[in-house]
């Protein structure tokens, strides 16, 4: 069976610190993986998504840039942390042909 | 960009159904309708999904309107498990991204 990966549960980080959010996917092979960043109170926000190995496509122009280095793992990354940076951030995986997105448990970030 | 409009809460009594409107007037001929839910600090879980016919799973049941204008989610006996923020999104079935609004919040009240 499929199943998702996204580490850290929880982060605190000071404002100009690196960020590096990993997540990891299991079972399926080539799928379209995502990142989302959810603001308390807000709906859910597309990020990052991509199709393929080094395949990335910005949502949103942002201090956030992501990474596919190999086909099952994608990582979400900051060189500077911003306080508006804060939030909830969720990875997720799907397959061409079915409609079904599978997020994982999410991490939650708080810059300080 | 979300191209769907949804009421940002409801309320429903235990037991009874539960019907979620979102509009999308602005859908194309090869989008789906699909519903996701957001229970409080975990990932949307997929729901249901359509085309144009109206559809039924073991979780709810989806009305599509005759022009795919609009469309309801039915929850046909809410219970305090179901208290969770409902996401309707309009993608080709093929595409790439997944676009969530705001989504309708619902609280089941007891």
């Amino acid at each position: 069976s499929q199943t998702i990966h996204q580490w850290p549960a929880t982060l605190v980080q000071p404002v100009g610190s690196p960020l590096s959010l990993e997540c990891t996917v299991e079972g399926t092979s080539n799928p379209n993986l995502y990142w989302y960043r959810q603001a308390a109170g807000r709906g859910l926000q597309l990020l990052f998504y991509s199709v393929g190995i080094g395949q990335i496509s910005s949502e949103v122009p942002q201090n956030l840039s992501a990474s596919r280095p190999q086909d099952r793992q994608f990582i979400l990354s900051s060189k500077k942390l911003l306080l508006s940076d804060s939030g909830f951030y969720l990875c997720a995986w799907s397959v061409e042909g079915f409609p079904e997105a599978f997020f994982g448990q999410g991490t939650r970030l708080t810059v300080v | 960009d979300a191209k769907t409009t949804q009421p940002p809460s409801m309320d429903c009594a235990e037991g009874r159904a539960a019907n979620l409107p979102c509009n999308h007037s602005t859908i194309s001929g090869n989008e789906y309708v699909y519903w996701y839910r957001q229970i409080h600090s975990q990932g949307p879980q997929y729901i249901i999904h359509g085309l144009k016919n109206n559809e039924t799973n073991e979780m709810a049941s989806l009305i599509i309107t005759e022009d795919r204008k609009s469309s309801t989610l039915i929850l046909p006996h809410a219970t305090l498990r179901d208290t969770a923020v409902y996401y309707c999104i309009v993608r080709p079935h093929t595409g790439n991204q997944f676009y969530f609004g705001t989504g309708t919040s619902l609280t089941v009240i007891p």
